[in-house]
């Protein structure tokens, strides 16, 4: 299985200001994503990251707020914009081979005041 | 649209069996996975099984597959305290074939 880094583990920001937060995979893989699980709850995906084109969101996600970056097979960002305390959650990333599997990262745990 | 639900909690005691239960909705399933969360860890692949599958063993681990009554479990058998953990379950979105459902997870506490 492929190992996945993300950065940061955690933070603490103020409402008003913006985070990226960075995922990286050993190997390249076909598929990349973003979820969301908030305090808890379970997960709910954000977007597929592309490579080389725009992500693609799902219903009540938009790319004002989440842009997402993939610039290449092993890398992709997440960037939480204008953060509210209602942001405050785990951010995973997952990447999948184009079969069955699907590998999560450690997360980021974001806490915004 | 799919739903995927589970029960909330589980308390077993160490060395005995315990069986995590999921429903869900969508019959045109591909996969059904299980996947394990520790305390301030991400989620790891614990197992997953294919549709036209009844049951599959992993060591410890069984997970059985109803399609009828849309019911999957997770039987961990020998049950250590290290066991503790949110166990969610998963699907493959039927209309995404790699969009996964998941489940509320189920917190498991392994008693002394």
């Amino acid at each position: 299985s492929a190992v996945i880094s993300q950065k940061p583990s955690r933070d603490i920001c103020q409402r008003g200001t913006s985070l990226t937060i960075q995922c990286q995979v050993d190997s390249q893989v076909t598929m990349m994503f973003w979820y969301r699980q908030q305090p808890g709850q379970s997960l709910t995906l954000i977007a597929t990251a592309n490579q080389g084109s725009e992500a693609t969101y799902e219903s009540g996600f938009v790319i004002d707020k989440f842009p997402i970056s993939r610039p290449n097979l092993t890398f992709s960002t997440l960037t939480v914009s204008n953060m509210s305390p209602e942001d405050s959650s785990i951010y995973l990333c997952s990447v999948g081979d184009g079969g069955e599997t699907q590998y999560f990262g450690p997360g980021t745990r974001l806490l915004v005041l | 649209g799919e739903d995927v639900e589970q029960s909330l909690f589980l308390s077993v005691r160490e060395g005995d069996s315990s069986v995590i239960n999921c429903t869900y909705t969508d019959s045109s399933s591909t996969y059904l996975y299980w996947y394990k969360q520790e305390p301030g860890a991400g989620l790891q692949l614990l197992t997953y099984i294919f549709s036209n599958m009844d049951m599959k063993q992993d060591q410890r681990l069984t997970v059985l597959l109803n399609k009828k009554d849309k019911h999957l479990s997770l039987r961990i058998a020998d049950t250590q305290t290290g066991d503790s953990a949110i166990y969610f379950c998963a699907e493959r979105d039927r209309d995404s074939s790699y969009k996964l459902i998941f489940g509320s997870g189920t917190r498991l506490l392994v008693r002394p």
